[in-house]
């Protein structure tokens, strides 16, 4: 049964870069696509784009400027990184399978940006 | 874009009621390229329903989904207590993927 672990820094500071790391247990992330997701506090889900095994990427057009997704298959990891954050980007950061539905998701993580 | 809005934004009924709650979107979905997805308080969302209309594997059948087009729509038969959460749409019709605002069905 295929398992995801979101981790990473819980405050991250205006201006800075914000980076999380998704690990996959269970199934092997090669031959698979990944997804991030967020949630500010208290609002709705905001899909913020997805990587394919192979590397290449989709990113949201309006986070793209500022996301980058990777994976390492001997880690089994994936990650994300968002530049030049700001309060609006307080949110829990979701990892999820999938580019088109979302079949599993990790159980996020909250990242508060705050100087 | 695909701009996704659910309909109520809260949805006031009893247990044992049916639940009836909709998506609809500002531009047509293809190939029914529709998710629904349950939100518990505190937990990530889980996947309900692929397709418009198929349910992911150990969803009850008192979840249903049905729509095409720009019209879709969540029903759940019969509520039970753990139902009482919040439910969102998602396109994967185009990119970038969008997800609607939000249901949330509440107890009466």
């Amino acid at each position: 049964q295929v398992q995801l672990q979101e981790s990473g820094p819980g405050l991250v500071k205006p201006s800075e870069t914000l980076s999380l790391t998704c690990t996959v247990s269970g199934h092997s992330i090669s031959g698979y696509s990944w997804s991030w997701v967020r949630q500010p506090p208290g609002k709705g889900l905001e899909w913020i784009g997805y990587i394919y095994y192979t590397g290449s990427t989709n990113y949201n057009p309006s986070l793209k400027s500022r996301v980058t997704m990777s994976l390492d298959t001997s880690k089994n990891q994936l990650s994300l990184k968002l530049t030049s954050v700001t309060a609006a980007d307080t949110a829990v950061y979701y990892c999820a399978r999938g580019h088109w539905d979302l079949n599993t998701w990790g159980q996020g993580t909250l990242v508060t940006v705050s100087s | 874009e695909i701009v996704l809005t659910q309909s109520p934004g809260t949805l006031s009924l009893s247990p044992g009621e049916r639940a009836t709650l909709s998506c609809r979107a500002s531009q047509s979905v293809t190939d029914n390229s529709l998710a629904w997805y349950q939100q518990k308080p505190g937990q990530a969302p889980r996947l309900l329903i692929s397709a418009a209309s198929r349910r992911a594997t150990g969803i009850p059948d008192r979840f249903s989904g049905s729509g095409s087009g720009t019209d879709f729509t969540l029903t759940i038969s019969r509520l039970e207590p753990e139902d009482f959460v919040v439910y969102y749409c998602q396109q994967y019709s185009s990119s970038p993927r969008t997800f609607g605002q939000g249901t949330k069905v509440e107890i009466k």
